[in-house]
């Protein structure tokens, strides 16, 4: 089973330019995630969406904004790239919001 | 915002030794999750915890829901080779969709075979 599958795994974009990362689960779930990852932070939550067509803020949302495109997919898009967003990006989905949730194995950002 | 206390760090142990971690948090949650990182991978589910007082165990995984609420373990018996990763708590408040997974800076296991 694939799980959560993120695109790109790697990327590399210049201060300015803009950039969408992709994420789909096949498990049905309801509610997904984005979040990033950074060292000594652990993962901290960007925007999640707790069911199809709601989107909310979470921890750091400046700088980004997400698409919940259907019940599979949800984007998250970086409209003019900062080095301070070069990071480790995962998607992450559960059933519903109090489910453990699964993640996929992340989008590898730098920004120069 | 609720916060975790994720100890150690960081643990370099021999391949048969014992090991535990443990996560504390300024408030309580409701549900504690343990994960494990490998390297260029995402987290993955080792134990959910949804009782306080609970314990789980998962082979040779063991952890436990503190009765406070506010805190939890998890403890590896035998290790080995394999073990090594970052580990990661997280708790949760609740259901509603304002209550965050709000996960720990993690421990760095290394295991020296």
């Amino acid at each position: 089973n694939a799980g959560v599958t993120q695109t790109p795994k790697f990327q590399v974009l210049k201060t300015g330019q803009s950039m969408t990362l992709q994420c789909a689960q096949d498990m049905n779930h309801n509610s997904m995630y984005w979040y990033r990852q950074d060292p000594g932070m652990g993962l901290r939550l960007i925007y999640y969406s707790a069911s199809e067509g709601t989107t909310d803020k979470g921890e750091v949302p400046n700088g980004y904004n997400v698409s919940r495109l259907n019940k599979r997919e949800f984007s998250l898009r970086l409209e003019s790239a900062a080095p301070s967003q070069t990071s480790v990006y995962f998607c992450a989905s559960s059933d519903s919001f109090d489910q453990p949730q699964h993640f996929g194995d992340g989008t590898r950002l730098s920004i120069l | 915002g609720q916060q975790l206390n994720q100890s150690p760090q960081s643990m370099f142990i021999q391949e048969g030794e014992d090991v535990s971690m443990n996560c504390t948090s300024s408030s309580i949650f409701n549900t504690w999750l343990w994960y494990k990182q490998d390297p260029g991978e995402g987290p993955v589910l080792l134990i959910a915890l949804y009782k306080a007082g609970e314990l789980t165990s998962n082979g040779r995984l063991t952890a436990q829901f503190g009765i406070t609420r506010k805190d939890s373990f998890l403890n590896i018996s035998a290790s080995i080779p394999s073990d090594v990763g970052i580990y990661f708590c997280a708790g949760q408040l609740g259901e509603t969709s304002g209550s965050r997974l709000t996960f720990g800076e993690g421990t760095q296991l290394t295991v020296n075979p």
